[in-house]
Order: structure tokens, then sequence, then C-alpha cells
């Protein structure tokens, strides 16, 4: 099993562009889960799922973020446009219940 | 305001040494407490979690309603303890999961 899967792993972007970032979860898992990590912040909660449907998006800063999960084994999360202090690490992490959550290797966002 | 804090940013300890890493939170109802862990190139994994009263890899940590504390402790650190540890909080029940900022652990030779 290869795990939550995110691509692209690191991406570069400028200012103004839109960005999107894809996750897999694990198979069976019936909710999914959008982090962002700074340094300043730490890891933080912008969204998540349970069978595909959005149930808390609290954590997600602005309008120029959006999230969707058109099915069971995937889900994006698209920025547009762009700013400077988007630069982070996105996570996306799946679980099949409340005690555990598995997590991506994460895409390091470079917005210049 | 829920919260978790973790004072330490890094935490050095020489190997054979006991290890506390703090944690407190903030929250009214009836909380869900985790520590998870990420090792240099691995990802962000579960070590343990309040409900289980569990001993992973050695790692213990007791809920201390009183102090709103969920403290991680080991009492004889190894060099490959050395990691990046947070936190978690988990609002009674719900999914919404709250991070600390992380404790970096470095385990000396």
């Amino acid at each position: 099993d290869a795990g939550v899967i995110q691509s692209p792993r690191h991406e570069v972007t400028e200012m103004g562009q839109e960005v999107t970032l894809r996750c897999k979860p694990i198979s069976g898992h019936d909710y999914l889960f959008w982090y962002r990590q700074t340094m300043m912040r730490g890891l933080e909660l912008l969204i998540y799922f349970n069978n595909n449907v959005p149930i808390d998006d609290s954590g997600m800063p602005e309008d120029r973020f959006s999230a969707k999960m058109p099915n069971a084994s995937f889900s994006t999360l698209k920025i547009q446009p762009s700013e400077p202090r988007d630069s982070a690490v996105y996570f996306c992490a799946s679980s099949p219940y409340l005690y555990e959550q598995y997590f991506g290797p994460g895409t390091r966002l470079t917005v210049t | 305001a829920q919260r978790v804090t973790q004072p330490e940013k890094l935490l050095s300890v020489f190997k054979g040494a006991p290890v506390e890493l703090k944690c407190n939170y903030s929250y009214s109802g009836s909380p869900e407490l985790f520590w998870y862990v990420q090792y240099s190139r691995q990802r962000l994994q579960l070590l343990l979690r309040h409900i289980s009263r569990e001993s992973i890899k050695g790692f213990t940590a007791d809920l201390n309603k009183g102090e709103t504390s969920f403290h991680l402790k080991k009492p004889f650190a190894q060099e490959e303890d050395s990691a990046m540890y947070y936190c978690a909080l988990s609002r009674g029940g719900t999914y919404k999961y709250i991070f600390g900022t992380g404790t970096r652990l470095k385990v000396l030779a």
C-alpha cells in the first residue's frame, strides 16, 4: 500500500498563477483532510470531507482557496490567484475513523 | 478558543537521559489528545493517543485534566527518537483536529 499519495511534491509558481494540489487517499478511508504547515502557525486544518462531502471548511483562509472531492479516490486543493504568503507545505491525510489520520508526504509550495 | 501549546521549539537531550515534551491545551469540553511524530524523511504518523493508555516505543503520555496537559515522556532517550513531535487535540469526538506548532527533539550521542 502506497499510503496517501500527493502530487506534485514540489511546486514553484509566480504570484497570480493558479495552483492545483492533488491527493489520493487510502482506499476505504471515508475521511479526507487538507492541512497547511508554516513555520509561524504550524499545522492548520483547512477543510475535511466525509464520504466526498465537505464537512467543515472553516479553516480555508480566503475565497482564493477551494477544495473538491469528486470521488472517493481523488481530491484537489486549488489556489487562485496564488500569493507569496501561500507558500507552505500542504498535507493531505485520510482516516477510516476518529483516532488516527494517515498523512501524505506533503506538497511544498513556493509562490514567488 | 481551542488551542494546543507546545512551548519548546527545540529540545536537546543526551542519549539515556529522560525526555519530557510538553503539551498544554485549552478546551472546555472533553478532548481527545494525540501525539504525532515525524522522523526525518518520513511522513507524519500517529505515535499514541490518550484514550488507549498505551506505551509506544517507550513513550507514554498522561492526560491531566486539572492542568490541561498531555506531556509526552520517555525515561531513557535513544538517538532514533530524534524527530519532530506534534501534540494534537480533537474536539469532543469530532474530526476537527487542532495541532500544536511542534517540538523538535534532538537526542545527542
